[in-house]
């Protein structure tokens, strides 16, 4: 049974500094992982998806990598600025085609 | 191009009632997820919609009960509301030109709290 885990559950950072989410999966066999991002109250916004086949992806200051033999993948933000406050979310897609979720990385970038 | 569109954005009900959510995909998106968010149990697949055929369901009860019309707009139905059926309830939408690589993008959510 695939498992999802996210680390740290909470992080504060000073604005400007670039950081790293972390994210691991039990079962290699995905067919892909993406990053969300969710604000308080609100739905998600999908920031990346990286195929299995992929080892990274960029989106401006974001770079998600995947690393299926490890079962990690990591979201590396760049310059970070007070409007990157949010909860950032991982999934993996699982061999049945569902998305098995972490539990989230609740990030404050201090002005 | 407009997003996914779900009604209504927030609702109360008592327990024992039932309840209907709307969730409109984003136009040309044939699937359709539907997610239950609650802060114990984090993000959960209630079941996603192909076609108007399910195509994958998670581990609820059979209180929990969806369907797709064929201009692909999915309909969730809860019956005889619990308490801990509390939660926001998200929709999802992708293209689905394959499975498996298709990003899926998310509405805003319905909040549901079952008094």
């Amino acid at each position: 049974k695939q498992e999802v885990t996210q680390i740290p559950a909470a992080l504060s950072v000073p604005e400007g500094e670039n950081l790293v989410l972390n994210c691991s999966f039990t079962d290699s066999a995905i067919y892909n992982l993406q990053w969300f991002r969710q604000d308080p109250g609100k739905g998600l916004t999908s920031l990346l998806l990286i195929q299995s086949s992929q080892r990274e992806q960029t989106s401006g200051r974001l770079n998600a990598s995947l690393d299926k033999s490890s079962g990690r993948s990591t979201l590396y933000i760049a310059a970070s600025q007070p409007g990157d406050s949010a909860t950032y979310l991982c999934a993996a897609q699982d061999s049945n085609y569902q998305l098995i979720w972490g539990a989230g990385t609740k990030l404050i970038i201090k002005p | 191009k407009a997003g996914v569109t779900q009604t209504p954005r927030y609702l109360i009900k008592t327990r024992g009632q039932q309840v209907t959510l709307s969730c409109s995909p984003i136009s040309g998106h044939r699937s359709v997820s539907w997610y239950q968010q609650t802060p114990g149990q984090g993000l959960q697949f209630l079941f996603e919609y192909f076609s108007e055929t399910q195509r994958n369901k998670g581990n609820f009860p059979g209180r929990f009960s969806g369907r797709q019309f064929s201009n692909s707009r999915s309909e969730m139905n809860v019956s005889t509301l619990e308490l801990g059926d509390s939660a926001l309830y998200l929709c999802a939408s992708s293209l689905e030109a394959a499975r498996g690589i298709n990003e899926q993008f998310f509405g805003p959510g319905t909040r549901l709290t079952v008094l």
